[in-house]
């Protein structure tokens, strides 16, 4: 079974230029999460989608952060304008559905703004 | 606000002994919690879970325990082998209906041959 893909692997850009990174979950696989990880801390979720609908953006920086889940499938978070802070892992995970718990994580991207 | 917690950022055990990586949380309504491992440059990946009607959950060498009232859970790894070097991250989830995990800021393990 293969797992959920994320590309690109790493990313360097300078601030206030726009990024973008996709995710192709697991198969059959109707949630989707995004997450950010800054070095040193656990990954927080910046917004969920169950098939092409969004059940949590919370935690999403709105002004400069926006993601879509086309289909219900492959996903893709964006960033415009990136700041300094923005400097994290950005991990794509997916699970069976809503229900369960058990989330399968992508390689993520490693996000560099200078 | 912090809501997982793990206070030891790294721990190091020598081959064949208990390795014992420590959780705590604040939110009581969380209801479920997960363990997940991660080696470098990969995503974090499942390692084992339990549910708050539980106290113990066991596989292979590998054995959660959860104490509600002190907000504490554990991940005792029996023996440690060199492969178990990596971080762990504690998880939790409440049933809000979204299921979001909450990360902890994770344990690095090393295991010394």
């Amino acid at each position: 079974e293969a797992g959920v893909a994320q590309s690109p692997r790493y990313k360097i850009i300078e601030k206030r230029q726009s990024v973008a990174f996709w995710c192709n979950p697991i198969s059959g696989h109707a949630t989707l999460y995004w997450y950010q990880q800054i070095l040193g801390q656990g990954p927080k979720l910046l917004i969920q989608f169950q098939n092409n609908g969004v059940v949590d953006d919370s935690q999403l920086p709105k002004d400069r952060f926006s993601a879509e889940r086309l289909k219900g499938v492959d996903s893709t978070l964006k960033i415009q304008p990136a700041k300094l802070e923005d400097s994290a892992v950005y991990l794509c995970a997916s699970s069976l559905d809503g229900v369960s718990y058990e989330q399968y994580f992508g390689p993520g991207t490693r996000l560099t703004v200078t | 606000d912090q809501q997982v917690k793990q206070n030891s950022p790294s721990l190091s055990v020598q081959e064949g002994r208990i390795s014992i990586l420590n959780c705590d949380y604040t939110n009581s309504m969380f209801d479920y919690f997960l363990w997940y491992k991660k080696y470098p440059a990969e995503g974090p990946t499942f390692l084992i879970s339990i549910s708050s009607i539980k106290d113990k959950n066991e596989d292979g060498r590998f054995t959660v325990f959860l104490n509600k009232s002190a907000k504490h859970l554990s991940l005792h790894i029996v023996p440690s082998q060199p492969g178990d070097s990596a971080v762990y991250f504690c998880a939790a989830s409440a049933l809000t209906g979204a299921n979001n995990l909450f990360f902890g800021t994770g344990t690095r393990l090393t295991v010394i041959p």
